[in-house]
């Protein structure tokens, strides 16, 4: 079974700048979560998607940050502009349905984002 | 909102020796999962044990162990047998059981390493 998807894995911009993330979650994950992880600190939630509507966004920075989740499956992740606290990697994560061990989550290698 | 603390910032153990991580826990809720991750410098996060508030019965998987004090509210992990490839960032994490939220929050993590 393929695991959780992320790309790219390295991505240095300047403040200001926009970019985007991508995760693909494993095949028939209903739930897909962006953590954020700023060095020194442990992953923080930024939104939590359960097919492709929102269950939880509530630590996303919405002036900067924005998320989507087409068709239940692939997600991207927006900032826009970026600042240089946004400095962090970047982990997608998907859990199974409900009643299928959806206590785990499987993360992905994650995004390693440098703002300079 | 549940806050989980994590009081070792490092750790060091030789080779097959044993080693203690803590982890404890703030919460109001009844039920919840307890996880233990490791995230080596790939960054990829890895579940290395799970506890379910419910069980009194400590959880095992091979040389890592449990010991969950609910009352107290804390959450160590034991590794046995130390091995090299053990040396990681290790988080300990909570998850509630109520409603659709299912975020993981984490503690700020443990450095462990170990020496010959």
């Amino acid at each position: 079974e393929a695991g959780v998807a992320q790309s790219p894995r390295y991505k240095i911009i300047e403040k200001r700048q926009s970019v985007a993330f991508w995760c693909n979650p494993i095949s028939g994950h209903a739930t897909l979560y962006w953590y954020q992880q700023i060095l020194g600190q442990g992953p923080k939630l930024l939104i939590q998607f359960q097919n492709n509507g929102v269950v939880d966004d509530s630590q996303l920075p919405k002036d900067r940050f924005s998320a989507e989740r087409l068709k239940g499956v692939d997600s991207t992740l927006k900032i826009q502009p970026a600042k240089l606290e946004d400095s962090a990697v970047y982990l997608c994560a998907s859990s199974p349905p409900w009643g299928f061990s959806t206590y785990e989550q499987y993360f992905g290698p994650g995004t390693r984002l440098t703002v300079t | 909102a549940q806050t989980v603390t994590q009081s070792q910032p490092e750790m060091s153990v030789q080779e097959a020796e044993t080693v203690t991580l803590s982890c404890t826990y703030d919460t109001s809720e009844s039920d919840y999962y307890l996880f233990w991750y490791k995230q080596p410098p790939s960054r990829q996060m890895i579940l290395v044990i799970r506890q379910e508030a419910y069980k009194q019965q400590n959880a095992t998987e091979n040389r890592f162990s449990v010991n969950f004090q609910k009352a107290a509210k804390s959450f160590s992990l034991k590794i046995s047998d130390s091995q090299l490839g053990d040396a990681a960032m290790y988080f300990c994490a909570y998850r509630s059981v109520t409603g659709t939220a299912s975020k993981l929050t984490f503690g700020t993590g443990t450095r462990l390493q170990v020496t010959l």
